[in-house]
């Protein structure tokens, strides 16, 4: 069974252009969820669907992030316009029942750095 | 709000050394408690969990047991290997979104 996947692997872009990250959750998993990692800091939550709708935004840090799962399949979270402070890494995860005890498969994550 | 705090690295060991890495977790209720590792260009992977208070996870040799009234769940591994070295992330479930301390970064030598 394939797992979590994450594209692109690296991205480096300049501070005020725009960046898609693309998250293909595990096949069935109804539940995805989107995680950050700044330099040195914490793993932070982003946000959580269940299926194409979104069930938790509240870690989404500003309104320059958007994330879609249009199909309730792979998920999007696009940056526009980028800042300095967005580089880090993006992971996202998905999960099939969340009574199971939360366990969830992380995809390798994308490294973003803003230039 | 929920936190993890757990002890700042690196830690370098040689292969055989004992290990341990504190967790200690604030949190309102008993939330289910995990270890994550992140290997070398891979992504997180669940190394253990535990979902109420004295449960002990295992796997790979390494332990943690729920501590509930330290509100610990620290890492030990009798003999760490060289394939050890990575990245471990203790969390909380807090609802639905895992809250994780910083990570320490374990590094043994042969």
């Amino acid at each position: 069974e394939a797992g979590v996947t994450q594209f692109p692997s690296h991205s480096v872009i300049e501070k005020g252009q725009t960046v898609t990250l693309r998250c293909d959750p595990i096949s069935g998993h109804d539940n995805l969820y989107w995680y950050r990692r700044v330099m040195g800091k914490e793993i932070k939550f982003l946000l959580h669907f269940v299926k194409e709708s979104k069930q938790d935004e509240s870690g989404m840090p500003n309104n320059r992030f958007l994330a879609e799962r249009t199909g309730g399949t792979y998920s999007t979270l696009k940056v526009q316009p980028a800042e300095l402070e967005d580089s880090g890494v993006y992971f996202c995860a998905s999960s099939q029942d969340e009574a199971r005890g939360g366990e969830q498969f992380f995809g390798p994550g994308t490294r973003l750095t803003v230039l | 709000g929920d936190s993890v705090t757990q002890m700042e690295g690196p830690v370098t060991l040689s292969e055989e050394a004992f290990l341990t890495i504190n967790c200690t977790y604030t949190a309102t209720g008993y939330p289910s408690l995990f270890w994550y590792v992140q290997y070398p260009g891979e992504g997180l992977q669940l190394l253990l969990k535990a979902t109420k208070a004295d449960d002990k996870g295992s796997n790979k040799g390494f332990e943690a047991t729920y501590r509930k009234e330290t509100t610990s769940f620290h890492l030990e591994k009798g003999s760490v290997q060289v394939s050890d070295s990575a990245v471990y992330f203790c969390a909380l479930l807090g609802g639905t979104a895992l809250i994780f301390g910083k990570g320490t970064t374990l590094s043994v030598s042969s």
